[in-house]
């Protein structure tokens, strides 16, 4: 059993489209992660988020603790934004890291 | 910008025999990770390390694997006998606090023959 579930698993976007990803989780967390997986294996942190909504340049970061669900949202989308991108989550009841399987992103110009 | 960095970028091995991969955790960081990626596979959770002891572990993270903080800036995981599975990326990450934001290595890719 997927303890974090992403979607979509792929997706293709034309340049300036709004983007949702989503992840919703089964545990208890701490904490959620949204990291970004360049083409050549590198990751980067965007967010950390434990309630609420983080915003930082355009990419938006929402949660929904009681629902247990999260959204990651790129306004005006770029070819440079093509990457995976990962949900991870911190569980509460062993401090462990779970991730989701990531979302593949490609924006076309 | 302080970053986290590894070495190798790239080990090749064979089965049986021990690696070890560096890593220098950003300064003032306090907790230290080690995750790993099959290829084609989601990241996985290894090891979390904080005041020179391991905190948590996973499953996978079995007799064949430690970690060692032999200095004041280095971390190190070893894989004592290396199998064909262990092939994999292998990302070092560190943080200030614990929840917090993590900062990740750009990874060594581990081939065992």
């Amino acid at each position: 059993k997927n303890e974090v579930e992403q979607s979509p698993q792929n997706l293709t976007a034309q340049e300036g489209e709004f983007i949702t990803i989503n992840c919703s989780y089964s545990v208890g967390i701490s904490a959620l992660h949204w990291l970004q997986q360049h083409p050549g294996g590198g990751i980067v942190s965007l967010f950390m988020l434990s309630s609420g909504k983080k915003k930082h340049g355009r990419l938006i970061a929402t949660i929904n603790i009681q629902e247990k669900h999260s959204s990651l949202h790129i306004t005006a989308s770029h070819p440079r934004d093509s990457a995976v991108y990962i949900c991870a989550v911190l569980d509460r009841a062993n401090n462990d890291m779970r991730f989701g399987a990531g979302t593949r992103l490609t924006v076309k110009p | 910008e302080p970053e986290v960095t590894q070495t190798p970028s790239h080990q090749v091995t064979q089965m049986g025999q021990e690696v070890i991969l560096r890593c220098v955790p950003i300064s003032n960081h306090l907790y230290f990770y080690w995750y790993r990626q099959i290829l084609g596979q989601k990241v996985e959770f290894l090891v979390s390390f904080y005041n020179n002891e391991i905190s948590e572990k996973s499953e996978i993270f079995d007799d064949q694997f430690s970690v060692e903080r032999p200095d004041g800036s280095n971390f190190t995981l070893k894989i004592r006998s290396t199998k064909l599975e262990d092939s994999a990326m292998y990302f070092c990450a560190s943080s200030e606090e614990r929840p917090d934001t993590q900062y990740f290595g750009p990874g060594t890719r581990l081939t065992v023959l």
